[in-house]
């Protein structure tokens, strides 16, 4: 069945220094999209990707969508203790507006 | 500010017990869905729902059931409650070609 899969599943890093979170799908997808969950929290829509090769920045954080539309990465520049949490990438699956989730990444950042 | 609620934040149960978890959106969506997240696994579908009364099995629905009698709510039945069902269960909701899940706070359901 359709798989999405993240790499790292965990990253440790010191504040000030740069992340990425790389996701890739079995099958090609018509769009990804990344969350933020928090330790203890609930995941939080980031941001959702449509077009192939796209890229989109929000502050320090960066997403590009990959050509094929089965790859996708989230770049952090100059981590803060913020960042702190794990991210996960989601892509349709089947129809009815359901997502399949890759395992995520989870984020330390160390002062 | 929009929400998903969702009923309890805790819950310990007993293995057979039948448990009802309830959850609760205000932002008028379509879809309404339950996963369960545990460690390593990520986020994996148990059901979900596209309209009143609509359900779909998603990924691992055995041992679940839901309902879905009104638009805003939608709840996740453990027919008779075991041990391997320990989890974090979140709800989440959606409108039909919107973008982003809403998620709820998320229920930690400990079975013993």
């Amino acid at each position: 069945g359709q798989q999405v899969m993240q790499i790292p599943q965990y990253q440790h890093v010191q504040e000030g220094e740069d992340f990425t979170t790389y996701c890739n799908s079995s099958t090609t997808l018509s769009n990804i999209q990344w969350y933020k969950q928090r330790p203890g929290g609930h995941p939080v829509f980031l941001i959702q990707l449509v077009k192939s090769g796209e890229v989109k920045k929000q502050k320090r954080l960066t997403f590009q969508f990959g050509e094929a539309k089965k790859n996708s990465s989230l770049h952090i520049t100059a981590t803060q203790t913020t960042d702190v949490g794990t991210y996960f990438c989601a892509g349709p699956s089947g129809g009815y507006n359901k997502l399949i989730f890759g395992a995520g990444t989870r984020l330390a950042v160390h002062p | 500010d929009v929400k998903v609620t969702q009923s309890s934040r805790y819950l310990v149960k007993r293995t057979g017990e039948k448990v009802f978890l309830e959850c609760v959106q205000d932002m008028d969506h379509e879809n309404m869905f339950w996963y369960r997240q545990d460690p390593g696994l990520g986020l994996r579908l148990i059901y979900f729902s596209y309209d009143v009364k609509m359900k779909e099995k998603g990924d691992i629905p055995e041992g679940y059931s839901v309902s879905r009698e009104k638009k805003e709510r939608f709840s996740l039945i453990l027919e008779s409650a075991s041990t391997n069902q320990t989890s974090m269960y979140l709800c989440a909701s959606r409108t039909t070609g919107g973008s982003g899940y809403t998620f709820g706070s998320g229920t930690r359901l400990t079975v013993v």
